[in-house]
């Protein structure tokens, strides 16, 4: 079975500064997603970027970065420049990539980030 | 214009009821999901429907019965209520293409309170 871990209950960063969240995740699958989500105190959930397995090349969206180590079954988030709005739970899941409608969503525990101003 | 909305947001009920909980999205999609997060945040899949079929269903009380009448809405129906069944409930949804599911897209959670 998958399972997805994140080894971070909280984090804390000085706004505009950089920090990097862990996740390291465990499957025998070779296709697969990997993803960020984030969840403010509003509750929504945001994705914030995915991974693809078979792509070597990391994913970027603006000030958010992935560190994808497939042989090492890592998936680390790097938040540059970070904006108070960055407060918030953050979620690394994993999908199996074929199967259809049978993926789900498997999550890890979460890391509370906190930015200080 | 919301993708994924869930009503109600808020939920407070007395244990034994039985009480619903709707989503609907407008974003075409094929599947859709529900999630439960617990009082410590974790998340984890109940039930998804695709095309209307069910199609996972996880270790859940059947006194939980997902019903989906169209694509594009999933409901959620909890007969008596326990207080274990306090969470924040999330309907999602995505594409299946060729096999494979685009990411998914979240509801704005129910926060159910059984008391």
């Amino acid at each position: 079975a998958q399972t997805v871990t994140q080894s971070q209950p909280e984090m804390s960063v000085q706004e505009a500064e950089t920090v990097t969240l862990s996740c390291t995740y465990d499957t025998s699958e070779s296709d697969y997603y990997l993803f960020w989500y984030k969840q403010p105190p509003s509750r929504q959930m945001i994705l914030v970027i995915r991974q693809e397995a078979y792509k070597q090349q990391n994913a970027t969206e603006n000030r958010f970065s992935v560190n994808f180590q497939k042989a090492a079954k890592s998936f680390s988030l790097k938040i540059s420049d970070s904006q108070l709005g960055d407060a918030a739970m953050y979620f690394c899941a994993y999908r199996r990539g074929y199967g259809g409608a049978t993926n789900k969503l498997i999550f890890g525990t979460g890391t509370l980030l906190a930015v200080q101003p | 214009d919301t993708a994924v909305s869930q009503t109600p947001k808020y939920l407070v009920t007395q244990m034994g009821n039985d009480k619903s909980i709707k989503c609907e999205q407008n974003l075409g999609h094929d599947t859709m999901y529900w999630y439960k997060q617990d009082s410590k945040k974790f998340l984890k899949i109940m039930f998804s429907y695709n095309n209307k079929e069910l199609i996972i269903n996880e270790t859940v009380p059947n006194r939980f019965s997902p019903k989906s009448p169209d694509k594009a809405h999933l409901n959620l129906h909890i007969n008596s209520l326990e207080l274990g069944d306090s969470a924040v409930y999330f309907c999602a949804s995505s594409q299946i293409k060729t096999g494979r599911g685009t990411e998914a897209f979240f509801g704005q959670g129910t926060r159910l309170t059984v008391v």
